[in-house]
């Protein structure tokens, strides 16, 4: 089983759609969650954290479910600019870190 | 300005060669990492270091070799081993305690 693991997409939606990614992770010790975005040719960068009581940046919410091991990411009233790959990212930190990025979802809103 | 840069942004390599990508952070972070993405692909690790001259191999290590003699840098090089290197590769660095991890721009390696 895979360390993260996430929906393979690609996901095609029209603008002004909701959408939503899930991703699950292994490790139950894991401590700290991400959501990075990564534009074509580019290097990833953070999109937002993931908190235990869950946390939104305007239309970006994010989600954690310790219980059932799952992360998920929901984009509200989707953009054209919204279109790039969406990362989970789990850092299996115990005595110290150790960076996991899931093999990403591609999203691509139309117009 | 902090940050982490890795050069050369390109990098053309012959067959049966080694070359080495350089990764440098002004950041203070302990922790460094390599990541290797194939077209289309997510991001896989080679070799991640917590401290200083210390480092453990990730899910791809072959045909790879890291070294961390400074807190600064982890040079990454690509042997001849590696049998298929054309990729794009990430270095990478983040705190302790589960902070976020922050790229350089990447290096393309293409072998011709």
């Amino acid at each position: 089983r895979k360390e993260v693991e996430q929906d393979p997409g690609p996901f095609n939606v029209p603008e002004g759609a909701t959408v939503a990614f899930n991703c699950t992770y292994s490790n139950s010790a894991s401590q700290s969650f991400f959501w990075y975005r990564q534009d074509c040719r580019k290097e990833p960068k953070l999109l937002m954290s993931v908190y235990s009581s869950g946390n939104e940046d305007g239309r970006f919410t994010a989600q954690l479910n310790r219980a059932s091991q799952y992360i998920s990411l929901l984009i509200r009233d989707s953009k054209l600019s919204d279109s790039a790959t969406y990362l989970c990212v789990v850092d299996m930190y115990s005595s110290a870190s150790k960076i996991i990025f899931g093999s990403g979802t591609r999203l691509s809103i139309r117009p | 300005d902090g940050g982490i840069t890795q050069s050369p942004k390109y990098l053309f390599r012959k067959e049966g060669q080694n070359v080495t990508l350089s990764c440098e952070q002004n950041l203070n972070h302990d922790a460094m990492y390599w990541y290797r993405q194939d077209p289309g692909q997510g991001l896989r690790l080679i070799y991640y270091s917590q401290i200083v001259n210390d480092f453990q191999k990730g899910d791809i290590a072959e045909g790879y070799s890291v070294s961390r003699e400074k807190k600064e840098s982890f040079p990454l090089t690509v042997t001849s081993a590696q049998k298929n290197p054309t990729a794009f590769y990430l270095c990478a660095s983040s705190g302790q305690g589960g902070t976020e991890a922050f790229f350089g721009q990447g290096t393309r390696l293409t072998v011709v």
